[in-house]
């Protein structure tokens, strides 16, 4: 069982939608988790992290946190052609820190 | 403001030639990492490094080596390059040592022949 899975998606979303994007870990004591983006052929960029469970907003994103349910997702509302790319999960355990295989999100103009 | 440069962006090996990676970050972060991309894989920890003068092994070490020259330079070298090490190589750095990595370099596509 991988530590972080993810949909690879592709995921398509027409604009001005809101594009859900999930992920699931293994290990529940895991401490911290966080989303990337990564446009193609670019290198990935932190967007979002989240530690405690509920929600966390920070404008157009929301990062959702369940801990009982080993489940983190990324809401992404009014969705833009720019917010087209792939959204890497990562989860911190301990020491060790582990991405997922990311999420394909198309913005449909 | 550079943030995390690699070089060389690309390069082509044949199988069993070495090569340094070379990572320099300017942001003044302790701690700093080398992944590997792959279709599929996602992004793998290579080796990483808490601080100046330590460095740990990631999930997939085997046929590197890296150098923490100082707190600015992480290099990567492949002794003898194999095709299974074909990938994109990104070089990270953080702030702290908590081991999330907060600022990627460009990458490097090596193709290994």
């Amino acid at each position: 069982q991988k530590e972080v899975e993810q949909n690879s998606g592709p995921l398509s979303v027409p604009e001005g939608a809101i594009a859900s994007l999930n992920c699931t870990y293994s290990d529940r004591g895991s401490q911290s988790f966080f989303w990337y983006r990564q446009y193609s052929g670019k290198s990935p960029e932190l967007i979002m992290s989240i530690y405690s469970n509920g929600d966390k907003e920070d404008g157009r994103f929301t990062a959702q946190l369940n801990k009982a349910s080993q489940y983190v997702s990324l809401l992404i509302r009014d969705s833009q052609p720019s917010d087209s790319a792939t959204y890497l999960c990562a989860v911190r355990t301990g020491n060790q820190f582990y991405f997922g295989t990311g999420t394909s999100l198309t913005v449909i103009p | 403001n550079a943030g995390v440069t690699q070089t060389p962006k690309f390069q082509v090996l044949k199988t069993g030639q070495s090569m340094t990676l070379q990572c320099a970050q300017d942001m003044n972060h302790n701690s700093m990492y080398w992944y590997r991309q792959d279709p599929g894989m996602g992004l793998r920890l290579i080796y990483y490094s808490a601080s100046e003068g330590t460095t740990d092994k990631g999930e997939v070490p085997n046929g590197y080596n890296v150098s923490r020259l100082n707190k600015r330079e992480f290099s990567l070298r492949l002794e003898s390059a194999a095709p299974s090490q074909t990938s994109v190589y990104f070089c990270a750095s953080s702030e702290g040592s908590a081991g999330q990595p907060q600022h990627f370099g460009d990458g490097t596509r090596l193709s290994i022949l």
